[in-house]
């Protein structure tokens, strides 16, 4: 069985970026893909982005095109994500969730998430 | 948010419960499929119904979704206070070209 382990927990400043890592075991990293799912503190679950490695394919959540990059390295199994221009409503619960690879319509694996707090 | 769940719903041990998700022409409406998850308190979400009415393997048989038209439902029997957490609907939406979540729908065992 799979498990995503994360990176830990950051604090940034505004204006500063982050990049979260997500670590891949006991699966096949190539056959799937990785989105990237944020949850604000006491709210709903939002959608980044994803990388669809073997598809050669980076979609991006309209709200945040320009300010995320979604990137795989396939050597070490690890996805990552840098959000860039933090603002302090960025502080969230940022998870990575793997792509089911039959159709990449949901996520049958997750990360157990990195707080990342943006303050001054 | 995108597809629409109530706040919360609430149950006595044992009872049946539903949890509904209202979408749009252009993500369940559209053909696109629902899947469920469920967030118990201080944990990542974790895949509870996939494919409209499809359990992966762990996930007991109390756990059942059904889909028509724009929208889907997750039924729990024999409800337990170990299903106590937050419940997300999910699809994906054409006009968008993107994943989309339900607001989450906070389940209480009375």
């Amino acid at each position: 069985q799979v498990q995503m382990v994360q990176s830990g927990a950051e604090v940034k400043k505004p204006g500063s970026s982050v990049k979260v890592s997500c670590k891949a075991a006991g699966g096949s990293f190539n056959n799937y893909g990785f989105s990237w799912v944020r949850q604000a503190p006491g709210q709903g679950l939002e959608w980044m982005g994803r990388i669809i490695p073997i598809l050669d394919v980076k979609n991006f959540a309209q709200k945040f095109q320009g300010r995320v990059t979604i990137t795989a390295d396939e050597s070490t199994s690890t996805a990552y994500m840098e959000l860039s221009s933090l603002r302090s409503d960025d502080t969230a619960m940022y998870y990575c969730a793997r792509l089911h690879n039959s159709g990449w319509l949901f996520f049958d694996s997750w990360g157990q998430g990195a707080l990342v707090t943006v303050s001054s | 948010s995108v597809l629409t769940q109530p706040p919360s719903v609430s149950g006595a041990p044992g009872q049946r419960v539903t949890i509904s998700c209202t979408g749009s022409s252009s993500n369940i409406g559209a053909g696109y499929d629902v899947h469920w998850y469920l967030q118990l308190p201080g944990t990542a979400p974790k895949l509870l119904i996939y494919g409209n009415n499809n359990r992966p393997s762990g996930v007991p048989d109390r756990f059942s979704g059904s889909k028509s038209g724009t929208s889907a439902s997750l039924a729990i029997t024999g409800l337990q206070a170990e299903d106590e957490g937050d419940y997300y609907c999910q699809s994906y939406d054409s006009s968008l070209s993107e994943y989309v979540f339900g607001g989450g729908t906070k389940l209480t065992v009375l």
